[in-house]
């Protein structure tokens, strides 16, 4: 497909367990860009891409989350020992760098037991 | 710290009215502004972009326009219908610290009866 893809669509998991979430940007987009929406508020950044380095973590709420990525392309963000508070939903986007706009994916929505 | 300010947070008004949303951002050192609409349970869509160096941006019944030096813009919808019903997010780029992240308002809950 054209766009950005995200996978899985829903998430359920247990308080403890560690999740992969992953994102499939546009083809040659060079920046990655992910997000989370918890409900109720407003959209958070929290890390971003330039090729497979990631010049900006400071979203990331805490040593529990951490992303990568490889070949330029996909990316997974894993949250380790999930908590309650991590449920929301964890948008991807992807762009061509020096301010072109971003394009999100459906999002991943995960649920903490 | 960039921070963006939409105004107002919910709108209803009867299909075919012109309508205008309003977003503000506190730091005009930015790449460029984006407007989005998010649907229930749904990604975001991106309406329009607008670079620094720019004034306006239109796509079909939307006009967007941008002043930066006042940390001002709006998104104006003309005869709106029942299908443009959603959540209108405001983001801008905040061009800080080699960082390219968007900042995003809190959105325009916009309901359209018909």
């Amino acid at each position: 497909g054209a766009g950005v893809s995200q996978s899985p669509s829903n998430k359920v998991t247990e308080k403890g367990k560690d999740v992969e979430l992953r994102c499939d940007p546009i083809s040659g987009h060079t920046a990655l860009y992910w997000y989370r929406q918890r409900l109720g508020q407003g959209l958070e950044f929290l890390i971003y891409f330039q090729g497979n380095s990631a010049p900006d973590k400071s979203g990331l709420p805490s040593d529990r989350f951490s992303a990568e990525r490889t070949g330029e392309s996909v990316s997974t963000l894993t949250i380790q020992r999930t908590q309650q508070e991590d449920s929301a939903v964890y948008l991807c986007a992807s762009s061509f760098s020096g301010g072109a706009g971003q394009f999100f994916g459906p999002g991943t929505r995960l649920t903490v037991l | 710290k960039q921070e963006v300010t939409q105004i107002p947070a919910a709108l209803s008004v009867p299909e075919g009215e012109n309508l205008v949303l309003n977003c503000s951002f506190t730091d005009s050192a930015i790449y460029n502004l984006q407007w989005f609409r998010q649907d229930p349970g749904k990604g975001l869509t991106s309406l329009l972009l607008i670079q620094s160096s720019q004034r306006e941006q239109t796509s079909g019944r939307l006009n967007a326009s941008l002043d930066k030096s006042s940390g001002r813009s709006t998104l104006y919808i003309a005869a709106s219908q029942p299908g443009d019903s959603a959540t209108y997010l405001c983001a801008v780029d905040t061009a800080q610290g080699g960082s390219e992240k968007l900042v995003f308002g809190k959105g325009t809950k916009l309901t359209v009866n018909p």
